[in-house]
């Protein structure tokens, strides 16, 4: 079975930041490019950042480019996002999830995780 | 960036209809078009993805269509399990964007 498991959220000051983990396990975790979509609450959904397979491509929002960073750790079947100078406007549940990718290749397979809050107030 | 602009925001429909969401992207995205539906606390699910292909175990009645900057997600006779918030994505070129989203409600 195909799971992703968030955690590391949790109620953070304005600045502050927070090291974003998931787990994952019942598929090639290594084979996949992943990303960290978020979603305030009562709010749609919003890209975050990806990361391809070996982790030599990044992309980040505009939103939070320079604050955040994505990373990944093949040998663990873990991805991460450190989360840094937080502000108010970053409270959302954060998913980790494997999106299509751009290839016409690819027939199948998205994994999204039950997601981690990130809560920014003072 | 690419827009996606979804309509309607909100639809009201009965089971056993025909329901129809558009999304518009801002400019050219070929077929790099997904559509999710998600559910009230619970994380989105893929629905279709290349406009029209289907992901493994979605029900036939729902399809996808659309190429270049105009698209349509089709629920062909809506059942009691549809009634969902649905969302286009494209994945044409980063930053990926999605529509704002679309809820089916009953009516």
């Amino acid at each position: 079975e195909v799971q992703l498991v968030e955690s590391g959220g949790g109620l953070v000051q304005p600045g502050g930041s927070l090291r974003l983990s998931c787990a994952a396990s019942g598929f090639t975790f290594s084979s996949y490019s992943m990303n960290w979509v978020r979603q305030a609450p009562g709010k749609g959904l919003e890209w975050v950042s990806y990361i391809s397979s070996g982790g030599s491509t990044i992309y980040y929002a505009d939103s939070v480019r320079g604050r955040f960073t994505i990373s990944r750790d093949n040998a663990k079947n873990s991805l991460y996002l450190q989360v840094n100078s937080l502000r108010a406007e970053d409270t959302a549940l954060y998913y980790c999830a494997s999106l299509p990718p751009r290839s016409s290749s690819w027939y199948g397979g998205d994994y999204w995780g039950q997601g981690t809050l990130v809560t920014v107030s003072s | 960036d690419i827009q996606m602009t979804q309509s309607p925001s909100t639809l009201s429909a009965s089971v056993g209809d025909r329901v129809t969401i558009t999304c518009r992207a801002s400019q050219s995205i070929s077929s790099w078009l997904a559509w999710y539906q998600q559910k009230p606390g619970k994380a989105p699910k893929l629905l279709i993805y290349k406009a029209s292909s289907f992901e493994t175990g979605v029900p036939s009645r729902f399809s996808g269509s659309g190429s270049g900057t105009e698209f349509t997600l089709t629920i062909s006779s809506l059942q009691p399990d549809d009634f969902a918030t649905y969302y286009c994505q494209q994945y044409n070129s980063y930053p990926w964007t999605f529509g704002q989203g679309t809820k089916v409600e009953i009516k």
